[in-house]
């Protein structure tokens, strides 16, 4: 597509609750990130995939975390039995292979916990 | 210490003046460095990349990179209402392909 996908754009979750996040990256686009980003923070690298390939997942919180892009296109970022500090807006960006490229970051999904 | 670390501002600066904005790094294996622009409510946008020492210049906003004092800079001319953002700095290590961001400096423009 023509730009970074993400869906849903916010979402409301109880405490306890699972909840799947979905990224869409740019066409071509090899390299996926997830990241968190707090109110007022900059955001947080959470996991990196280059192609299906998981190459990084050493920014994920906790073992409730969990990050698939299985056939090396669609990432969905997994949350399990969610927390009030899991609030945030997360952020998936895409970029082509290589050290020089920037990302290019979809609009995100503001999690909020009540 | 913090990986990339910014002024969190905010910085007010009169329309028309220049704005600059300052970025420190501590991994000194850093290959690639740049600087997004994010409105309130909005995700990061990518404004400029820079990977050797010195200036790089895209129309109003140029970047400095000076890699022996670690030290990232963006300015911006002629500063107009609409570049008031959080400006956020990023840093790719040189074997990693995450960038690290900063926690970003506001920057608001006084018409």
């Amino acid at each position: 597509g023509a730009g970074v996908s993400q869906s849903p754009r916010y979402k409301v979750a109880k405490r306890g609750q699972d909840v799947a996040l979905r990224c869409d990256p740019i066409s071509g686009h090899v390299s996926l990130f997830w990241y968190q980003q707090a109110l007022g923070q900059g955001p947080e690298f959470l996991t990196y995939f280059q192609n299906e390939a998981q190459l990084d997942k050493s920014g994920l919180p906790s073992d409730r975390f969990f990050a698939e892009r299985p056939e090396g296109s669609v990432s969905t970022l997994k949350i399990q039995r969610t927390q009030q500090e899991d609030s945030a807006v997360y952020l998936c960006a895409s970029s082509l292979r290589g050290q020089g490229y920037g990302y290019t970051f979809g609009s995100g999904t503001r999690l909020t916990v009540v | 210490q913090k990986e990339v670390e910014q002024n969190s501002g905010p910085l007010s600066v009169p329309e028309g003046a220049i704005a600059s904005l300052n970025c420190t790094y501590s991994d000194r294996g850093s290959q690639s460095f740049f600087w997004y622009r994010q409105y309130s409510g909005k995700s990061p946008e990518l404004i400029m990349s820079i990977y050797s020492n010195g200036d790089k210049e895209d129309g109003r906003f140029t970047a400095q990179l000076n890699k022996a004092s670690q030290y990232v800079s963006l300015l911006i001319r002629d500063s107009q209402p609409s570049d008031s953002a959080t400006y956020l700095c990023a840093v790719r290590g040189g074997a990693t392909n995450k960038l690290i961001f900063g926690t970003g400096t506001l920057l608001a423009v006084q018409p």
